[in-house]
């Protein structure tokens, strides 16, 4: 079955720190992976998507389908940052999304 | 575009009372969902709809709870009757646009039944 796992509930890093919020999936077919951020008490916003192989507020991921991992990377985090981000993959129709429980980023002054 | 609207923000109301949640999505989105989120359980998919056809609802909690899409730009989601677990922020979100699996949020309903 098509699963998103993202083993961490909670980051706790330090401004200027580097971050990886890992992401790994199950999916029997070619995966299309997308991260959302969601800011405090705001709707989810897509962040980037596998895809597009772009960079975003300085974050990138990158589908690594041998691992079946697509950790989400910044390598100075910024006290903007802190937010919600959900890992989530394609059902392969009508447009579902599987989303992961979401790890909670905290980076600190 | 606006975006997905929803209404209302917020939502108050007491246990046993029948609560109507809406959604008005994207213009052209032919794909509709409605999500919940809490602390204990995160974001969970309650429903989803394609041109208006319901396709999955095996997230629905109970049968206290129910979806309709009467038309491509309006949705609702009802429970009836509201019990206090139910309070949550319910998402409405909506896709099918250019970029085919990139859903859109609203804003949410916050939801305290007491």
């Amino acid at each position: 079955a098509q699963r998103v796992t993202q083993p961490e509930k909670l980051l706790s890093v330090f401004k200027g720190a580097p971050v990886e919020l890992k992401c790994n999936y199950s999916y029997s077919g070619s995966p299309e992976l997308f991260w959302y951020v969601q800011y405090s008490r705001q709707r989810l916003q897509l962040l980037l998507r596998h895809i597009s192989r772009e960079s975003i507020k300085g974050f990138t991921a990158d589908l690594n389908k041998g691992e079946t991992s697509f950790h989400l990377k910044k390598p100075f985090a910024q006290e903007e940052d802190s937010a919600m981000y959900y890992c989530a993959l394609s059902d392969g129709g009508y447009n579902k999304l599987i989303f992961g429980a979401g790890t909670r980023l905290a980076v600190h002054p | 575009d606006a975006g997905v609207i929803q209404s209302p923000r917020h939502e108050v109301t007491e246990m046993g009372q029948e609560v109507t949640l809406r959604c008005k999505p994207i213009s052209g989105h032919n794909s509709l969902f409605w999500y919940r989120q809490t602390m204990m359980r995160g974001l969970e998919l309650l429903i989803y709809f394609n041109n208006n056809v319901p396709i999955d609802d095996s997230g629905m909690p109970e049968d206290r709870f129910s979806a309709k899409m009467p038309n491509a730009s309006f949705s609702t989601l009802k429970i009836q009757p509201s019990e206090p677990r139910d309070s949550a922020v319910y998402f409405c979100a909506s896709s099918g646009g250019p970029a085919l699996y990139e859903q859109y949020f609203g804003p949410g309903t916050r939801l305290t039944v007491t």
